[in-house]
């Protein structure tokens, strides 16, 4: 079966620094990938999405490449800050209905 | 625009009783919606898929007599715990989507649920 793996449980970075977040996957082969953000007690909230055509998408402060030779998506947020704080969680997608999300990583920019 | 809610936001129950939890699309018609859970520190795991007047696709593992989806409408969906024990205390997460051909969905803000 499908398994998704996020490099961390948890990642403390000093504000102004680049967050790195690795998603890995294994077993399938998703036509797409997101990104989301998780505040504690509420839902995720859609950042990004790249397609398996795309080697990289970027949106503000953020950027997502994609690499299905590696199997890996990674994520990046630049001058981090410390309202970056959250749990990014990725979601690799065959193209059916269903999201199937990693383990998550809870990042936590230092100020 | 593409706000989804959920109601209740918290609920606590009694070990045998049914809890029901209403996801809502604000301001747009859901043709799918999920529903969710997830356990403390843990990733989001998809329970079961709704189409509106179908029968919900549940997930491998999870009961389908014990969790009853109703998609009623194209923007009401809801989730019964049916019989609820300490163990379904988890946080239920619904979202919605309109058809986007990349699937984005948008989450509701969750209920969390407590079974004493």
């Amino acid at each position: 079966s499908q398994k998704i793996e996020q490099n961390s449980e948890a990642l403390n970075i000093q504000e102004g620094k680049t967050a790195t977040l690795t998603c890995n996957y294994t077993n399938y082969s998703p036509a797409y990938l997101q990104w989301y953000r998780q505040d504690p007690g509420r839902g995720p909230v859609f950042l990004l999405l790249i397609r398996e055509n795309e080697k990289e998408k970027r949106k503000e402060r953020l950027k997502v490449t994609f690499d299905t030779t590696l199997k890996q998506s990674l994520f990046h947020i630049t001058a981090s800050q410390p309202a970056d704080s959250a749990t990014y969680l990725c979601a690799p997608s065959g193209g059916a209905n269903n999201l199937f999300f990693g383990t998550g990583t809870r990042l936590t920019v230092i100020p | 625009g593409a706000v989804v809610s959920q109601h209740p936001s918290r609920v606590i129950c009694k070990s045998g009783t049914s809890v029901k939890i209403e996801c809502r699309s604000l301001d747009f018609q859901a043709t799918t919606m999920f529903w969710y859970r997830q356990f403390p520190k843990q990733s989001l795991m998809l329970m079961a898929t709704s189409n509106e007047g179908s029968k919900a696709t549940y997930e491998q593992g999870v009961e389908k007599d014990k969790f009853l989806i109703n998609h009623a409408s194209l923007t009401l969906s809801t989730l019964t715990v049916t019989s609820a024990h300490p163990e379904d205390s988890s946080f239920y997460i619904c979202s919605a989507s309109y058809g986007l051909a990349y699937n984005e969905q948008f989450f509701g803000p969750g209920t969390r649920l407590t079974v004493l």
